[in-house]
């Protein structure tokens, strides 16, 4: 199956900074890449995705970069906030397919 | 708010008994999933239903078992308790089938805890 890695586990930003989460995946039969985000007390919430067929995807401050040579993508944020601090979490899927694959997740940590 | 409805917030019970958590999917979703989520796991895939029917399944013990009934509103049973079995258990749903073809919405989650 499916094997996502996730790197940092922890992240910590001077606020205005910008932050860089990066996620491999193992196969190659993966399309679909969504970036979720999780508050404290509070389930995970889609922040951006991305599909195979676009390298780079962009939404105001938060970016996603795919690279499918490599099996990498990156999430992408700046002019860090406090209210960016959460865990973040990257997944990928397999098109057809139906189970999410997730990373352990990244602690961000927006330092005012 | 995702519109994923999960309860009880709260769980706690203890060893060897059974439990069962609720989810209701957002409006017109057809698919729900259940993950697992501990502090040593992550997400864990568990289960997911379409149209109240299994579609796909992961890392689900067999004491586990889930449904999806014909109001399309789910529930997760975990049977034979254990310690290792708290943790925090989501519900989400989507559309369609899951996957690329779309969007997981997630709810606000169930903590189990076991002791």
């Amino acid at each position: 199956g499916e094997n996502v890695e996730q790197h940092p586990s922890t992240l910590s930003v001077q606020e205005g900074d910008s932050a860089v989460i990066k996620c491999t995946y193992s196969d190659s039969a993966s399309n679909y890449f969504p970036w979720y985000k999780q508050e404290l007390g509070k389930g995970p919430q889609l922040i951006i995705d991305i599909r195979s067929n676009v390298g780079e995807k962009k939404d105001q401050r938060i970016a996603v970069t795919l690279n499918k040579t490599a099996k990498h993508f990156s999430l992408h944020i700046t002019e860090t906030q406090p209210e960016d601090s959460a865990v973040y979490f990257c997944a990928a899927s397999i098109s057809g397919g139906n189970q999410f694959y997730f990373g352990t997740g990244t602690s961000l940590t927006v330092i005012p | 708010d995702s519109g994923v409805t999960q309860t009880p917030k709260h769980l706690i019970t203890a060893t060897g008994q059974r439990v069962t958590l609720r989810c209701s999917p957002r409006s017109g979703d057809l698919s729900v999933y259940w993950y697992q989520q501990s502090l040593d796991q992550g997400l864990q895939f568990l289960i997911q239903y379409y149209n109240g029917e299994e579609r796909a399944k992961g890392n689900i013990l067999e004491r586990f078992s889930a449904q999806q009934f014909p109001d399309l509103h789910s529930e997760l049973n975990l049977s034979s308790l254990e310690l290792g079995d708290s943790a925090l258990y989501f519900c989400a749903s989507s559309v369609g089938g899951g996957g690329a073809l779309g969007e997981q919405f997630f709810g606000p989650g169930t903590r189990l805890t076991v002791l």
